[in-house]
């Protein structure tokens, strides 16, 4: 079956330093989402890609999906104490559409 | 935004008794959602799709007599865990999509589910 994978699975970062989390699929997806989930909570939307190479920004945060729309990247600039969380990529894929979830990366910010 | 409830948001049972768990879209109409689980420090799986007036679609290794799925209308979904056992403790989420082919999906608070 499908496998979405993110890499790294955790990361300490000082605050103020560049984060980067990277998520590859095992088969090509018809669009991807990105997930926070902060500790004892849910997921929370963050964006979705849809067109292969497609770069999105959100204030700190940049989005990339990959020309073969197997792979997905988010980078958050000048990290702050409030982007602690799980980040999870969750691709779309199949025949009804499927959503896999990736095995997400723990960030914690270091003041 | 739209906003998704899960009710109850804790619950402890005994070994061997049903828990029903409730999805509501409390702003929107929803012809499907669905349903996760979540254990400590790990990804979401989906469990199954719940379609409303028709049945459930599971994902595969996932015990549909077991996890019964209920749609009742377009703005319930219910999952029964029958004859719940300690390996079926964990965090469950429902999500939901605002629209009908909407790709967006607002997810519930989450059930934690603790079996005795």
């Amino acid at each position: 079956g499908q496998q979405v994978m993110q890499i790294p699975q955790y990361q300490h970062v000082q605050e103020g330093e560049d984060f980067t989390t990277y998520c590859n699929s095992s088969t090509t997806l018809s669009n991807i989402q990105w997930y926070k989930q902060r500790p004892g909570g849910h997921p929370v939307f963050l964006i979705q890609l849809v067109k292969s190479g497609e770069v999105k920004k959100q204030k700190r945060l940049t989005f990339q999906f990959g020309e073969a729309k197997k792979n997905s990247s988010l980078h958050i600039t000048a990290t702050q104490t409030t982007d602690v969380g799980t980040y999870f990529c969750a691709g779309r894929s199949g025949g009804y559409q499927k959503v896999t979830f990736g095995t997400g990366t723990k960030l914690q910010v270091i003041p | 935004g739209a906003v998704v409830s899960q009710h109850p948001s804790r619950v402890i049972c005994k070994s061997g008794t049903s828990v029903k768990i409730e999805c509501r879209s409390l702003d929107f109409q929803a012809t499907t959602m669905f349903w996760y689980r979540q254990f400590p420090k790990q990804s979401l799986m989906l469990m199954a799709t719940s379609n409303e007036g028709s049945k459930a679609t599971y994902e595969q290794g996932v015990e549909k007599d077991k996890f019964l799925i209920n749609h009742a209308s377009l703005t319930l979904s219910t999952l029964t865990v029958t004859s719940a056992h300690p390996e079926d403790s964990s965090f469950y989420i429902c999500s939901a999509g605002l629209l009908a082919g909407e790709e967006t999906q607002y997810f519930g608070p989450g059930t934690r589910l603790l079996v005795l």
